[in-house]
């Protein structure tokens, strides 16, 4: 069965050092999405991004964030410089179309000391 | 913005007994209410969707309800299983408070053998 997958898995970072999370969505899939969730808090959303293009970013996408689709397969969540309250796990997500099925990797939990 | 709750926050039940996890919203434009599961320290695994135009879905020993009018939802599992305990989510897609889904905090399931 076709899956999302995610790497690295964890990642244990030094504040103010650069991070980048990388995603492979499902092959079919349009639409792609970087949520993260802090312990024992909610899922938030962080920013969709369909046509090679953000489509929709929440408050917590500043501007340390971004997101590329560098080829036709990896989607990637750069930090550009991290902090403590980065510390989290994040989750890339992919459906086939806007308000489909939302389908989510196993996660990257990131570590910020 | 929507506000996604769900009760209870814990559930602890004996092997066999049927149950219900709920969750409600707080705008009843949605497109879409998501059901997931999730294990500790892994991702989400999707359960059931239902579109706004449907009252309910069924997959194996799970059936989703939805309530539009009344900002509601109901997960129900049958003749509940040991391999069932797992923190369950919702989350609801409403395109007039952005294009994204909004979890709901939760309902951790424990059954007992």
């Amino acid at each position: 069965e076709p899956e999302v997958t995610q790497t690295p898995s964890h990642q244990v970072t030094q504040m103010g050092q650069e991070v980048i999370l990388r995603c492979v969505p499902i092959s079919n899939h349009l639409y792609f999405y970087w949520y993260r969730q802090i312990l024992g808090q909610k899922v938030e959303f962080l920013v969709s991004f369909y046509n090679n293009e953000i489509s929709e970013k929440s408050e917590i996408f500043d501007d340390q964030f971004s997101v590329e689709r560098p080829d036709g397969s990896n989607f990637t969540l750069k930090i550009r410089s991290t902090k403590l309250e980065d510390s989290a796990m994040y989750f890339c997500a992919s459906s086939v179309r806007e308000s489909g099925e939302l389908f989510f990797g196993e996660g990257s939990r990131l570590t910020v000391l | 913005k929507q506000e996604v709750t769900q009760i209870p926050a814990a559930l602890s039940v004996p092997e066999g007994e049927n149950l219900v996890l709920n969750c409600s919203f707080t705008d009843s434009a949605i497109y879409n209410l998501q059901w997931f599961r999730q294990d500790p320290g892994k991702g989400l695994t999707s359960l059931l969707l239902i579109q706004s135009s449907q009252r309910e879905q069924t997959s194996g020993r799970l059936n989703a309800s939805l309530d539009k009018s009344s900002g509601r939802s109901t997960l129900y599992i049958a003749a509940s299983q040991p391999g069932d305990s797992a923190t369950y989510l919702c989350a609801v897609w409403s395109r007039d408070t952005g294009n994204q889904f909004y979890f709901g905090t939760g309902t951790s399931l424990t059954v007992i053998p």
